[in-house]
């Protein structure tokens, strides 16, 4: 399976505790995007990388949330001292081209 | 800050309807691309238009670019249960992040 990757899929974790989430690009995408979904919305931006440089991040995104793209390759997502408002949908995308994302199937944050 | 709205934002019918989806804004976008999302998995890419006016079809499902570039649908002839989903539209503008809608959630019942 050449798609992108997201693990795990399932997190449930108590508020407080740190939380690491990974994504496998389609290996020669250079763009990598980081989405949240909640229920009945669209995804939502948070942060976007090309090759290893992250060239933007949301304002909406706290300074609980860091992203990492070593080498240009995967892509690690951090949530620090998780709150139950960051229980969602955590998508990743990556991309050719500027504009045609392919998603990988999502890591479900349940915080209690 | 560009924003997309979508609509309906549901939509429920029997197999064999035909319906339409919309998606607005009051900005201009160099590309669009249509989504549609199951339960609990990520979206899955449908189709890009990027031409004023632009139609594509992708079987059943017909695509249509305004010839303003502000706005799009998505119509769908003779739903099928495996139609069901979330359908969600992105539109790029001048920056490498696209703008989502909130989605229109189809349910075909059988």
């Amino acid at each position: 399976d050449t798609g992108v990757s997201q693990n795990p899929r399932h997190k449930i974790t108590k508020r407080g505790q740190n939380v690491t989430f990974r994504c496998d690009p389609i290996s020669e995408h250079n763009r990598l995007y980081w989405y949240r979904q909640t229920l009945g919305q669209g995804p939502e931006f948070l942060t976007y990388f090309q090759n290893e440089a992250q060239l933007e991040k949301s304002r909406l995104l706290s300074d609980r949330f860091s992203a990492e793209r070593p080498k240009g390759s995967f892509s690690t997502l951090e949530i620090q001292r998780t709150e139950q408002g960051d229980s969602a949908m955590y998508l990743c995308a990556s991309s050719p081209l500027a504009y045609e994302q392919y998603f990988g199937p999502g890591t479900r944050l349940t915080v209690t | 800050t560009q924003l997309l709205e979508q609509s309906p934002q549901f939509l429920s019918i029997q197999e064999g309807e035909n319906l339409t989806v919309y998606c607005n804004s009051s900005s201009v976008f160099s590309s669009l691309q249509w989504y549609r999302q199951e339960p609990g998995e990520g979206p899955v890419l449908l189709v890009t238009v990027v031409t004023g006016g632009e139609v594509k079809k992708l079987k059943r499902l017909t695509f249509q670019f305004g010839d303003a570039r502000k706005d799009s649908s998505l119509h769908i002839t003779a739903a099928q249960p495996g139609d069901t989903g979330l359908y969600l539209c992105a539109g790029k503008g001048g920056s490498y992040i696209p703008t989502f809608g909130r989605g229109s959630s189809l349910i075909v019942h059988p």
